[in-house]
């Protein structure tokens, strides 16, 4: 079956504008989570969502980021004022139920540069 | 501050032989423990786990070992097959009301020569 897509594949941005990313999760799945890999680094939580209920947006780095996923479904990462320092891979993630850590999926990665 | 910690960036071992990669954590509220694998441009894919209750954990050629006083872990790969050949990712997580948040270490970069 198809697996979690995310677009772009690719992003190219100009320091200051605002970009949007994108993720599919696998159907059925009721958790989705975005993550972040900046070059070296390991992979770094951002944000969580399961169902109905509140997400956990603990991980995000500034209010600068904010996601939010539309009929439980499709979820969207928005970055404002985008900085060099946002660069990085964003992986998305996702799974059933919530539980169980090891049954998380991941897609490609978006692959940003800020110029 | 880092809590997982894979302190060794690459590794290069010939086809046939053991793989051993290492993971160190920080954090003794860890109790659920991941291995995961990365091809370049995709995502990271699930390999193994292993729980605290346990200290070793078996599949196919791919084992993990847990050694919770030494706060480490271990993957093995057994034998070591050139598409082994990826970006290694130990991470952990907590159980509780936050299991989903996985912290993952820098990775390790295996390369498995013919």
């Amino acid at each position: 079956g198809a697996g979690v897509s995310q677009s772009p594949s690719n992003k190219v941005t100009e320091k200051g504008k605002d970009v949007e990313l994108r993720c599919d999760p696998i159907s059925g799945h009721t958790a989705l989570y975005w993550y972040r890999q900046s070059l070296g680094q390991g992979l770094e939580f951002l944000i969580y969502f399961q169902g109905n209920s509140a997400p956990d947006k603990s991980g995000l780095p500034s209010d600068r980021f904010s996601a939010e996923r539309t009929g439980g479904s499709v979820s969207t990462l928005t970055i404002q004022r985008t900085q060099q320092e946002d660069s990085a891979v964003y992986l998305c993630a996702s799974s059933f139920g919530g539980q169980g850590a090891y049954e998380q999926y991941f897609g490609p990665g978006t692959r940003l540069t800020v110029t | 501050d880092q809590q997982v910690k894979q302190n060794s960036p690459s590794l290069s071992v010939q086809e046939g032989r053991i793989s051993i990669l290492n993971c160190d954590y920080t954090n003794s509220m860890f109790d659920y423990f991941l291995w995961y694998k990365k091809y370049p441009a995709e995502g990271p894919t699930f390999l193994i786990s292993i729980s605290s209750i346990k200290d070793k954990n078996e599949d196919g050629r791919f084992t993990v070992f847990l050694n919770k006083s030494a706060k480490h872990l271990s993957l093995h790969i057994v034998p070591s097959q050139p598409g082994d050949s990826a970006v290694y990712f130990c991470a952990a997580s907590r159980s509780g009301g936050s299991n989903y948040k996985l912290t993952f270490g820098k990775g390790t970069l295996l390369t498995v020569n013919p």
